[in-house]
């Protein structure tokens, strides 16, 4: 079954310094998003994009932060300069149509800010 | 902002019986209500969706019922069975097509007894 796969899995970051996380979303699907979750918290919306765009941010979705699809199959979040409170569960996800008909998440990347 | 709430953290029911997972939201621009299972470690999955036209929606032991009236679904897992516990979150969607991102909800935490 396709899968959206996340690099790396764990990433321990010092506070300010850049972090970029990767997503290999499912080749076919068109929409592509980011969602965090801070632990014990509930998964939050960041961005969507579509059709090498932004379709909508969210207000968390700051200037620190930025998305990227460089190659046509990997799609990117930089954070320029970390924070302690952005860490979080980081989820990549994609869909064929849309997000009301389902997302394929990948398993995520832990960002641990220090 | 709770626009999509789920207020019973857990849930713990004997394997065989039914699992009702509740699930209320307050924006009525919400067009499309989706369940998602997640394990330790792992992405949320897509489990079934409902449309806000319709009153029930049925995949094998799932079934999503919406009382659009009450602002209000439900998620009938019949059996339950000891695979699935893990936590189930309630999330929403407006048709806005390729921004149609979705609102979650904290999440119920189910156990399923053997």
């Amino acid at each position: 079954e396709p899968e959206v796969t996340q690099t790396p899995s764990h990433q321990v970051t010092q506070m300010g310094q850049e972090v970029i996380l990767r997503c290999v979303p499912i080749s076919n699907h068109l929409y592509f998003y980011w969602y965090r979750q801070i632990l014990g918290q509930k998964v939050e919306f960041l961005v969507s994009f579509y059709n090498n765009e932004i379709s909508e941010k969210s207000e968390i979705f700051d200037d620190q932060f930025s998305v990227e699809r460089p190659d046509g199959s990997n799609f990117t979040l930089k954070i320029r300069s970390t924070k302690l409170e952005d860490s979080a569960m980081y989820f990549c996800a994609s869909s064929e149509r849309g997000g009301q008909y389902g997302y394929t998440f990948g398993s995520g990347t832990r960002l641990t800010v220090v | 902002d709770q626009q999509v709430k789920q207020n019973s953290p857990s849930l713990s029911v004997q394997e065989g019986r039914i699992s009702i997972l509740n699930c209320d939201y307050t924006n009525s621009m919400f067009d499309y209500f989706l369940w998602y299972k997640k394990y330790p470690a792992e992405g949320p999955t897509f489990l079934i969706s409902i449309s806000s036209i319709k009153d029930k929606n049925e995949d094998g032991r799932f079934t999503v019922f919406l009382n659009k009236s009450a602002k209000h679904l439900s998620l009938h897992i019949v059996p339950s069975q000891p695979g699935d516990s893990a936590v189930y979150f309630c999330a929403a969607s407006t048709r806005t097509g390729a921004n149609s991102k979705l609102t979650f909800g904290k999440g119920i935490t189910l156990s399923v007894r053997p």
